[in-house]
């Protein structure tokens, strides 16, 4: 069954402070892979977008890596803000199901001040 | 509208009632997803929709849920004889498709199964 892992559950950090989230899949071909940022009581909001081929891609202060060889994807924010405290979805776009995105269970982050 | 809508925002409902939550997508947009979320679980697809084609309703988790689509636009999700079980937020996604395009959810609506 494919799968995307997420780690860790929950982290709690200091404003200001940078932290990295990770994404592991078994998902395999995929097509991309995206982050979401979802506010509580919101829906998701797309972060990144990578195709299998590239390596990073950054939003302001959010950047995504993705090492297809290791399936590994991480989600670095540098100086984190107080309006940063949210869940984090990873997702997989998996080519062999129809296009079918797998979800992972999401990292919720707390930036305290 | 600019964005994905749903509604209600917030529906509470007695066990066994049948409920409707809407999903208004955004215009022309060809692909539309219903995904369940839990108390602090991931994503669960439950349907999808693309263009005039045969819905996929792999995802839905028993015959008491069915969903559809009209005129390739609005689209609504039926919990029929609801569960306590059921109590989740409902998010609706569209994206401009075909192909797994950029996704744009909605804001969800919360059902609460009394």
């Amino acid at each position: 069954k494919n799968q995307v892992e997420q780690s860790p559950q929950s982290l709690i950090i200091l404003e200001g402070k940078n932290c990295t989230l990770q994404c592991n899949y078994t998902v395999s071909p995929f097509s991309n892979l995206r982050w979401y940022k979802q506010d509580t009581g919101r829906g998701p909001v797309s972060l990144t977008i990578m195709t299998f081929s590239e390596n990073t891609k950054s939003n302001g202060r959010y950047t995504a890596t993705l090492d297809a060889d290791t399936k590994q994807s991480s989600l670095h924010i540098t100086a984190s803000q107080l309006s940063d405290s949210a869940s984090y979805i990873c997702v997989v776009i998996d080519n062999n199901a129809g296009n079918m995105l797998t979800f992972g269970g999401g990292t919720r982050l707390m930036v305290k001040p | 509208g600019a964005g994905v809508s749903q509604s209600p925002s917030n529906k509470v409902t007695e066990k066994g009632k049948d409920v409707e939550l809407r999903c208004d997508p955004i215009s022309g947009h060809t692909a539309l997803y219903w995904y369940r979320q839990s108390l602090g679980q991931g994503l669960e697809f439950l349907i999808y929709f693309q263009g005039n084609s045969a819905p996929d309703k792999s995802g839905l988790p028993s015959d008491r849920f069915s969903a559809e689509r009209t005129g390739g636009s609005v689209s609504t999700l039926t919990i029929q004889r609801t569960q306590q079980e059921d109590s989740a937020v409902y998010l609706c996604a569209s994206s401009a498709g075909p192909g797994v395009g950029e996704l744009f959810f909605g804001e969800g609506s919360r059902l609460t199964v009394l």
